[in-house]
């Protein structure tokens, strides 16, 4: 079946930091991809998405591509902030009429200034 | 325009004891899903609709019931409930999950005792 596998948290980096998140997955169809952030005590609000190869999903300064030859939506941000500080997670949907989304484990990361 | 919206926020209940957990749209998506978060385990589908009249189980249905009698709702039951449905649960919506991605509501979160 699908999965999602991303790196184990937390991530602790120091305010304006370089940000990586790895995400690869295991898919049998063409799936989309996503990130998903969830703010400590709200629900999860889509980050960005990717639906093919080489596609870039890019928003508020994080970004991601979808990279099919190493199965990889590794997230990225030049420089972190503190209120960047959430749990981040990697998902995908196949490419089905059901359209369920599996998620990877999720990934914390704390900004400190 | 409230997207997704869950109640209750909180709820603790007795071993054995039943509830709903309420999920309502009013962005008109036919897609709408329950997940259960738990820690290190990301989050888990166990219930879908991909509309009126129409369910499927997810990954982790034992213990909970659901039906979509509309458009607009898709209630959560918990007929007896146990210590290990202990989670905070998520309602997602989407109108077309592949492309367009899913609105989550803000989560209840259960405690069993």
């Amino acid at each position: 079946g699908d999965s999602v596998t991303q790196m184990e948290g937390p991530v602790t980096l120091s305010e304006e930091a370089f940000l990586t998140i790895n995400c690869t997955y295991t898919a049998t169809g063409y799936p989309s991809l996503f990130w998903y952030v969830q703010y400590p005590g709200e629900g999860l609000q889509l980050l960005l998405k990717a639906t093919k190869a080489d596609d870039k999903g890019s928003n508020k300064g994080f970004e991601a591509t979808y990279r099919k030859e190493t199965t990889s939506f590794h997230l990225e941000k030049g420089s972190v902030q503190v209120s960047d500080s959430a749990v981040y997670f990697c998902a995908l949907s196949e490419d089905s009429g059901y359209s369920t989304l599996t998620f990877g484990k999720g990934t914390m990361l704390l900004v400190s200034p | 325009n409230a997207g997704v919206t869950q109640t209750p926020k909180f709820q603790v209940l007795k071993t054995g004891q039943s509830m709903t957990l309420q999920c309502a749209q009013d962005m008109n998506h036919e897609y709408m899903s329950w997940y259960r978060q738990d820690p290190g385990m990301g989050l888990r589908l166990i219930h879908y609709s991909v509309g009126a009249g129409i369910t499927d189980q997810g990954e982790v249905p034992n213990g909970y019931n659901v039906s979509r009698s509309t458009t607009e709702d898709f209630p959560l039951r918990l007929l007896s409930a146990a210590p290990s449905q202990t989670s905070v649960y998520f309602c997602a919506v989407t109108g077309g999950g592949r492309v367009a991605g899913y609105t989550f509501g803000s989560g209840t979160r259960l405690t069993v005792v």
